[in-house]
């Protein structure tokens, strides 16, 4: 089956150093996503991502985000500054048609 | 309101009984829905779609209530290897015509032996 790759599996960062999360997408989707889950609450949208090009953003993603597609496999999000609260589980996601979302494993962010 | 509110829990249950959860999403909008099952610090997987006519796999069913904004996950003879979280997720197409999940909190399910 299909999967959505995620790496690095675990990433320990500084406080205000740059982190970018990587993801290899199931090859024939179109759509893709992030979202994060900090530890105990629910899973939040981060944003989409569509013929290259952000499609919708939350207010989470803010200036301090910003996503690529650098080569046509990979999709990468980036954090140029972290904070302590951007410590969190980072999962990605690809979509074939509507309604057929597969998360990768993710990336565990804890910023310190 | 919450834009899907599930209880949290935790549903501590002997193994064989049945379980039920509930769910509702506030925006009349919501395009699908779908019942997600995470295990701890994993991502979420597929558990099933939700359709107005309920729909059943196996030992789970779900069903939907459109008027009432109401989603339900039954699981009968449970297992040890139910025990999980479990997600109410909403699919919205939003005014810019893209879709996202939304999720819920989500319901802890443990099944003791």
């Amino acid at each position: 089956e299909p999967e959505v790759t995620q790496t690095p599996s675990h990433q320990v960062t500084q406080m205000g150093q740059e982190v970018i999360l990587r993801c290899v997408p199931i090859s024939n989707h179109l759509y893709f996503y992030w979202y994060r889950q900090i530890l105990g609450q629910k899973v939040e949208f981060l944003v989409s991502f569509y013929n290259n090009e952000i499609s919708e953003k939350s207010e989470i993603f803010d200036d301090q985000f910003s996503v690529e597609r650098p080569d046509g496999s990979n999709f990468t999000l980036k954090i140029r500054s972290t904070k302590l609260e951007d410590s969190a589980m980072y999962f990605c996601a690809s979509v074939w048609a509507e309604n057929g979302y597969t998360f990768g494993s993710g990336t565990r962010l804890t910023v310190v | 309101r919450k834009e899907v509110e599930q209880d949290p829990g935790p549903f501590n249950v002997p193994e064989g009984a049945t379980v039920a959860f509930n769910c509702t999403y506030s925006n009349s909008a919501s395009q699908s829905f779908f019942w997600y099952r995470q295990d701890c610090r994993k991502e979420p997987k597929l558990l099933m779609s939700v359709y107005s006519s309920g729909n059943e796999d196996g030992r789970f069913t779900a069903q939907l209530n459109r008027a009432s904004q109401y989603i339900s996950l039954l699981i009968r003879d449970s297992k040890l290897s139910d025990s999980a979280t479990y997600l109410c997720v909403v699919n919205l197409i939003s005014n810019f015509g893209n879709e996202k999940l939304t999720f819920g909190t989500g319901t802890r399910l443990t099944i003791i032996p």
